[in-house]
């Protein structure tokens, strides 16, 4: 059964790059899209973006000056990189596999989630 | 980007009765729309995905239905473990995916 795993700093300073990694354990990251999702203390949840295991990715466009996401198939592991983050990027953090549906559009929708790591940004 | 707006956004309900959660969206999607359940503290649980396919391992109670732009989550019988918040998901990732803003769903 796969599994996902969050790790990294828990306080970023302003203006500072937040950098996230999720390890997928109990299965084979190729082959699938992965994600990266954020959820504002007390509020819904954002989609930040996805790669696919080739490399290939997709940012949400609020985000996309900002957000980096690479893969690196041999540890099995993708990360997250936000740059010049504010207060606003306080949030927790989750990843998750991206499951593809439909054809024309592709759709995606996430089937696994890691159980979210709290990032707060404070000087 | 498509906007799903949720309601109610907060829902009072007792063990036994009868749920239903509305997810409407800002222009057509067919059937590009998944569910979730989330509990406090803990991530995201995919319930429907489709709008009306069961995910593997999810209860029978739970049901999706809908198409286009008006979509409904029920749980036909609420149960303890049920009380917690949903969110629907739109599936076009062109330009972005998004989340409605959540339903809680709390005791009565």
């Amino acid at each position: 059964q796969v599994q996902l795993q969050e790790s990294g700093p828990g306080l970023v300073k302003p203006s500072e790059t937040l950098s996230l990694t999720c390890t997928v354990s109990g299965g084979s990251i190729s082959g699938y899209y992965w994600s990266w999702i954020r959820q504002p203390p007390g509020r819904g949840l954002e989609w930040i973006g996805y790669i696919y295991f080739s490399g290939s990715t997709n940012y949400n466009p609020s985000l996309k000056s900002r957000v980096t996401i690479l893969v690196d198939t041999s540890k099995n592991q993708f990360s997250l990189k936000v740059s010049s983050v504010t207060t606003a990027d306080t949030a927790v953090y989750y990843c998750a596999r991206a499951y593809v549906w439909g054809t024309l559009p592709t759709g995606y929708y996430m089937d696994v989630w890691g159980k979210g790591t709290t990032v707060t940004v404070s000087s | 980007d498509i906007q799903l707006t949720q309601s109610p956004s907060f829902l009072s309900a007792s063990v036994g009765d009868r749920v239903t959660i509305t997810c409407r969206a800002s222009q057509g999607i067919g059937s590009y729309l998944a569910w979730y359940q989330q509990k406090p503290g803990k991530a995201p649980k995919l319930l429907i995905y489709a709008a009306s396919t069961l995910q593997s391992g999810v209860p029978s109670r739970f049901s999706g239905s809908g198409s286009g732009t008006e979509f409904t989550l029920t749980i036909s019988s609420l149960q303890p473990e049920d009380f917690a918040t949903y969110y629907c998901q739109q599936l076009n990732s062109y330009p972005a995916l998004t989340f409605g803003g959540g339903t809680k769903v709390e005791i009565k």
